[in-house]
């Protein structure tokens, strides 16, 4: 069975860019979060797609988005990138029942890096 | 505001000795409590979770505790092994947002030979 796939694992970008990022999740899984994951902040979350809808969101500016496609595919896009930006962020998949305790299983990350 | 916090940054235990990680937190209205791994270069790796309502779940050589009244959990490794040598971090949720999940900062375990 195939885990989460995110894609690309490093981007390199200036301030004021934009960028995509993507996410596949594990296949049957409809729940898709991402978090970011800092030195200074550790592992904070930004938001959650579940059927195509965003079902949870995090602290974060309107600068990040992200939706979720009809086959749980997922992308998250930053626009007016800004040096702080530079972080792992990580997507991560589940069932997405609401029972508590939902195990997710996370990906390896895109490390993005704002220059 | 750190809902959820791990204060020993590092935590070094003899390889077959055991290892207690430590976390804290302040919300009393988290419903669900987890245990992740992290390993270099790649994502969190779901270990073990408890109920707020339990106060103890066991799988394997790996056991939470969960003290209510002192807003703490543990995660107790016997016997610890080469192979736990990663970050742990502590996780916390509410039901309504299962997958919104608030960690603690992290405590890199090293298990010596």
């Amino acid at each position: 069975k195939a885990g989460v796939t995110q894609t690309p694992r490093y981007l390199i970008k200036t301030r004021g860019q934009q960028v995509t990022l993507s996410c596949s999740p594990i296949s049957g899984h409809r729940s898709v979060s991402w978090y970011q994951q800092t030195p200074g902040q550790g592992l904070q979350f930004l938001f959650e797609y579940f059927s195509e809808t965003q079902r949870n969101k995090g602290n974060f500016p309107g600068r990040f988005s992200g939706r979720q496609f009809s086959n749980s595919r997922s992308e998250m896009n930053v626009s007016t990138l800004e040096l702080g930006d530079s972080a792992l962020y990580l997507c991560a998949s589940s069932f997405g029942f609401r029972t508590g305790g939902e195990k997710l299983f996370f990906g390896s990350g895109t490390q993005l890096s704002v220059l | 505001d750190q809902q959820v916090k791990q204060n020993s940054p590092s935590l070094s235990v003899q390889e077959g000795r055991i290892s207690i990680l430590n976390c804290d937190y302040t919300n009393s209205m988290f419903d669900y409590f987890l245990w992740y791994k992290k390993y270099p270069a790649e994502g969190p790796t779901f270990l073990i979770s408890i109920s707020s309502i339990k106060d103890k779940n066991e799988d394997g050589r790996f056991t939470v505790f969960l003290n209510k009244s002192a807003k703490h959990l543990s995660l107790h490794i016997v016997p610890s092994q080469p192979g736990d040598s990663a970050v742990y971090f502590c996780a916390a949720s509410s039901l309504q947002a299962a997958q919104k999940l608030v960690f603690g900062q992290g405590t890199r375990l090293t298990i010596n030979p």
